[in-house]
C-alpha cells in the first residue's frame, strides 16, 4: 500500500538555524499539507498546497515557514529562524480530495530546537 | 467557526466492557467525518469515515447531525485497543480540504 513517507525521522538543531522537513507524498495525490503536533497537545494545521501553490495557511504558518514542491515527488516545509518553540512533531499528509477519501499522514519528524 | 470537540483526555476500561470515544463537531455545511487512530510510536491512520458506514476493528461510528456528534463506539475493547483516538472534520469550506483535529483521547484498555 502506497505511503507518505517523511524524512529526517529525527531532527535537532539549534535556535535560530534553519531547517527543511523533507515528504514524498503519495504519487497520484494533488492536494499536499503540513501539520505540527506539540508535545501533549492537539494535532495543528499549518498549510495546505495545490496546484504549485499555497491553498490555504494557519495563523501559526508565518513569514518563518515557507512550503515548496522542488520537483514532482518532494514536498517541504522550511523554517527559516528556528524558536525554542517550534520544536514539535511536524505531520505531512496528501490526498485526493474526493468525497469519500481521507487525507495520509507522514509518520512524522520530531524536530527539536535546544 | 469550524471545531471538533473530544470531551475526554483519557478513557480507560477494562478488557472487554463497552467503550464510547466522544466527539462533537461545529460547522457551518456538511462535513466528511473520520476518526484516526495512532498507536505508539506510528503514524495517524484513519480507522474509519462516516460516508462509509463501515466497521474496523469492531468499531463503529454515527453520524448524528441533530446533535452534531460522531461517537466512536466498540461493544468489547481489546487490549491492542489501546492508542490516541483523534476525531476530525473536513469539507470544501474549511478550505483547500484541510482536516481539523480534536485533542484526542487516549484509550488504555486495562486487561
Amino acid at each position: 500500500e502506497p505511503e507518505v513517507t517523511q524524512t529526517p525521522s529525527h531532527q535537532v538543531t539549534q535556535m535560530g538555524q534553519e531547517v527543511i522537513l523533507r515528504c514524498v507524498p503519495i504519487s497520484n495525490h494533488l492536494y499536499f499539507y503540513w501539520y505540527r503536533q506539540i508535545l501533549g497537545q492537539k494535532v495543528e494545521f499549518l498549510v495546505s498546497f495545490y496546484n504549485n501553490e499555497i491553498s490555504e495557511k494557519s495563523e501559526i504558518f508565518d513569514d518563518q515557514f515557507s512550503v515548496e514542491r522542488p520537483d514532482g515527488s518532494n514536498f517541504t516545509l522550511k523554517i527559516r529562524s528556528t524558536k525554542l518553540e517550534d520544536s514539535a512533531m511536524y505531520f505531512c499528509a496528501s490526498s485526493v480530495n474526493r468525497v469519500g477519501t481521507e487525507a495520509f499522514f507522514g509518520q512524522g519528524t520530531r524536530l527539536t530546537v535546544v | 467557526a469550524q471545531r471538533v470537540t473530544q470531551p475526554e483526555k483519557l478513557l480507560s476500561v477494562f478488557k472487554g466492557a463497552p467503550v464510547e470515544l466522544k466527539c462533537n463537531y461545529s460547522y457551518s455545511g456538511s462535513p466528511e467525518l473520520f476518526w484516526y487512530v495512532q498507536y505508539s510510536r506510528q503514524r495517524l491512520q484513519l480507522l474509519l469515515r462516516h460516508i462509509s458506514r463501515e466497521s474496523i476493528k469492531g468499531f463503529t461510528a454515527d453520524l448524528n447531525k441533530g446533535e452534531t456528534s460522531f461517537h466512536l463506539k466498540k461493544p468489547f475493547a481489546q487490549e491492542e485497543d489501546s492508542a490516541m483516538y483523534y476525531c476530525a472534520l473536513r469539507g470544501p469550506d474549511t478550505g483547500g480540504f484541510k482536516t481539523i483535529f480534536g485533542a484526542g483521547t487516549r484509550l488504555f484498555v486495562k486487561a
